[in-house]
């Protein structure tokens, strides 16, 4: 199977520790993007990159986080110093192309708890 | 900014009635818009979307949607309902280098 992969599918966490997700994009994808999915609600965008370049971030997002995408390759996500309003799905995507106009194929995400 | 609303929080329909699942959208210049599904304990995937062209345009599983500029709205479409597509539906905009995600609409097809 050549989709989008997310390691690990479920993590809990207590409240004040780091975790970090990985995400494996379809290989010829240039895009990919992280967002976070909570109960009831639709992803909300955290950030994107295009290659290696992270090219957008929510200004939503705490400083407590932060993703790379060394080489164009897979992506991390780093959550420093949990907090329990962490607690949500994280989901990858990816797409092809230099605009908005491709759909983006999503992984399965990583469930986070924090205790 | 852009923006999506989906103002159904969840649509009743029987299987083998049309259904249609509502979306507004509010973006500046020309509108990308996507509908999504996410069945449960699946990812998200792509069912359709709008670029440019012809208003009415097909995706997969039967599923059509509806772009009407004035009404800035991108309705889902099926002529025939099965209980399959009972799911969690999501529009989407791209606008600003970011894709927006309206809350969703769960469908629920009763047999």
């Amino acid at each position: 199977d050549t989709g989008v992969s997310q390691d690990p599918r479920h993590k809990i966490t207590k409240r004040g520790q780091n975790v970090t997700f990985r995400c494996d994009p379809i290989s010829e994808h240039n895009r990919l993007y992280w967002y976070r999915q909570t109960l009831g609600q639709g992803p909300e965008f955290l950030t994107y990159f295009q290659n290696e370049a992270q090219l957008e971030k929510s200004r939503l997002l705490s400083d407590r986080f932060s993703a790379e995408r060394p080489k164009g390759s897979f992506s991390t996500l780093e959550i420093q110093r949990t907090e329990q309003g962490d607690s949500a799905m994280y989901l990858c995507a990816s797409s092809f192309g230099l605009a908005g106009a491709y759909e983006q194929y999503f992984g399965p995400g990583t469930r986070l708890t924090v205790t | 900014a852009q923006s999506v609303a989906q103002p159904e929080d969840q649509v009743n329909v029987a299987e083998g009635n049309p259904l249609t699942v509502k979306c507004t959208y509010s973006v500046s210049g020309n509108p990308y818009l996507f509908w999504y599904v996410q069945y449960p304990n699946r990812g998200l995937q792509f069912l359709l979307k709008y670029i440019t062209g012809d208003n009415l345009v097909k995706g997969s599983y039967g599923f059509e949607a509806e772009f009407n500029k004035s009404q800035t709205s991108f309705h889902l479409k099926k002529p025939s309902a099965l209980v399959s597509d009972s799911a969690l539906y999501f529009c989407a905009v791209f606008g600003g280098f970011k894709t927006i995600f309206g809350a969703g609409t769960r469908l629920f097809v009763k047999a």
